[in-house]
């Protein structure tokens, strides 16, 4: 399977508790997104990578939030002291920047994540 | 905040039918794209429309974009229902060296 793949598909994990994210992009790919995305609602950016550097990291919904690409291939993507409001679909996704074409976003499947 | 918003929130048709949802959005874009989500799983790109560009087609969907408006909309023609799922417009937010991350609208839930 050559598409965006992430990992776990599902997460439970107790409230207070740290859990992280793996996403593995396409690989020939440069650019990186993560969204969150509850249930009603469309994707919401959290942060995005431009092969290695971080980007935008404002969006990211608290500073219990934080992600890394540290080679420029795969990402993590951490939540620590986890809360309920917490519990949502992480989506992963990879696109191929060149200066005069716009991406194409290619998603992952996501991790699911419940905090109870 | 979203850029994008989806009208209608949700549509019910009938196979063969035609199934049309519009998106509209706030500020200038580079480009719009259509994606689709089937229950709880990813997103699959749909089609993208480039801002010069007042429609697009690709085998059973037609894009239109109208940026006096700032909407855009989808046509699905001869429905099946493998066609229900959630659809939703992303825009981008132009800047320096290309656009950089999309904004999605809240989706219209089709059922086919």
């Amino acid at each position: 399977d050559t598409g965006v793949s992430q990992n776990p598909r599902h997460k439970i994990t107790k409230r207070g508790q740290n859990v992280t994210f793996r996403c593995d992009p396409i690989s020939e790919h440069n650019r990186l997104y993560w969204y969150r995305q509850t249930l009603g609602q469309g994707p919401e950016f959290l942060t995005y990578f431009q092969n290695e550097a971080q980007l935008e990291k404002s969006r990211l919904l608290s500073d219990r939030f934080s992600a890394e690409r540290p080679k420029g291939s795969f990402s993590t993507l951490e939540i620590q002291r986890t809360e309920q409001g917490d519990s949502a679909m992480y989506l992963c996704a990879s696109s191929l920047v060149i200066w005069d074409r716009e991406p194409e976003a290619f998603f992952g499947q996501g991790t699911r994540l419940t905090v109870v | 905040s979203q850029q994008g918003e989806e009208d209608p929130q949700a549509l019910s048709i009938q196979e063969g039918e035609n199934a049309t949802m519009n998106c509209s959005y706030k500020t200038s874009i580079n480009n719009l794209q259509w994606y689709r989500q089937n229950s709880g799983r990813g997103l699959v790109h749909l089609i993208l429309i480039r801002s010069n560009e007042r429609e697009k087609h690709s085998g059973r969907l037609r894009v239109t974009l109208d940026t006096s408006k700032k909407s855009s909309s989808l046509l699905i023609t001869a429905s099946r229902a493998a066609d229900t799922a959630s659809y939703f417009c992303a825009t981008d937010l132009p800047s320096q060296g290309g656009s950089e991350k999309l904004v999605f609208g809240k989706g219209t839930k089709l059922t086919v």
